[in-house]
């Protein structure tokens, strides 16, 4: 176990269904990221959350929609997505960067098992 | 922005020998290098990571190694054992704060005993 929890572990949904997936980390952290993993692309960064405040958006499209009410939640709210976005989706947890208000390092990522997302 | 190349694809080795993947990175600028194992069915685990003011990091049968000048940092795995499979990423971060990583494809390692 890392301390980071994400659920469901698995989703199907239609193509216009709304879902949301959540990630819960008990590690103390105050950044929280999303990855996207697919099986022809690296692991792609999505989104990234310091001290509650989203500070990176790595163009992704409006039909995904995160949001941090705390430093220990983060959600991925998702609607009207398209077969192409199946993939599994990662959460991750660290300490926030120097210079955002912590004088620890932000390096070390921890990672959820994921959930599995399949759009039909 | 930055761009991260992982070699192999794919690695068999047999129980015992050693296995190194390589990785190779395009921005200067980056400074912090991680290793992640990933299992089947498992979120990413990271297993090493090197910062740019060091050449060198071990931890019992995993090193990472780094060159600066010619922008790769390299993974090796000593006395490879069947637990060692699953796939192997590398990533560099990028970014004014070093919490932006940029991953490697992968490399698949198989062990075979």
């Amino acid at each position: 176990e890392t301390g980071v929890t994400q659920t469901p572990r698995h989703l199907v949904m239609g193509m216009t269904n709304k879902k949301s997936l959540k990630c819960e980390q008990h590690l103390g952290h105050n950044a929280m990221y999303w990855y996207k993993q697919s099986a022809k692309k690296p692991l792609e960064l999505m989104f990234v959350y310091n001290f509650k405040e989203q500070t990176e958006n790595n163009s992704v499209p409006s039909r995904f929609s995160p949001e941090c009410p705390n430093s220990s939640h983060l959600f991925l709210h998702l609607h009207t997505l398209q077969p192409e976005d199946s993939a599994l989706y990662l959460c991750a947890s660290s300490h926030p960067a120097p210079g955002q208000g912590s004088v620890r390092s932000s390096y070390e990522q921890y990672f959820g098992p994921g959930t599995r997302l399949t759009v039909t | 922005g930055e761009n991260v190349e992982q070699h192999p694809s794919t690695l068999s080795v047999q129980e015992g020998d050693s296995a190194v993947i390589k990785c190779t990175y395009s921005d200067s600028a980056s400074n912090y290098f991680p290793w992640y194992k990933q299992e089947l069915g498992k979120g990413p685990q990271l297993i090493i990571d090197i910062r740019s003011n060091v050449g060198e990091k071990k931890d019992q049968r995993i090193a990472v190694t780094l060159n600066k000048t010619a922008k790769h940092f390299s993974l090796h795995i000593t006395e490879t054992q069947p637990e060692d499979s699953a796939v192997y990423f590398c990533a560099a971060s990028m970014g004014e704060y070093g919490n932006k990583l940029v991953f490697g494809a992968g490399t698949i390692l198989r062990v075979k005993s």
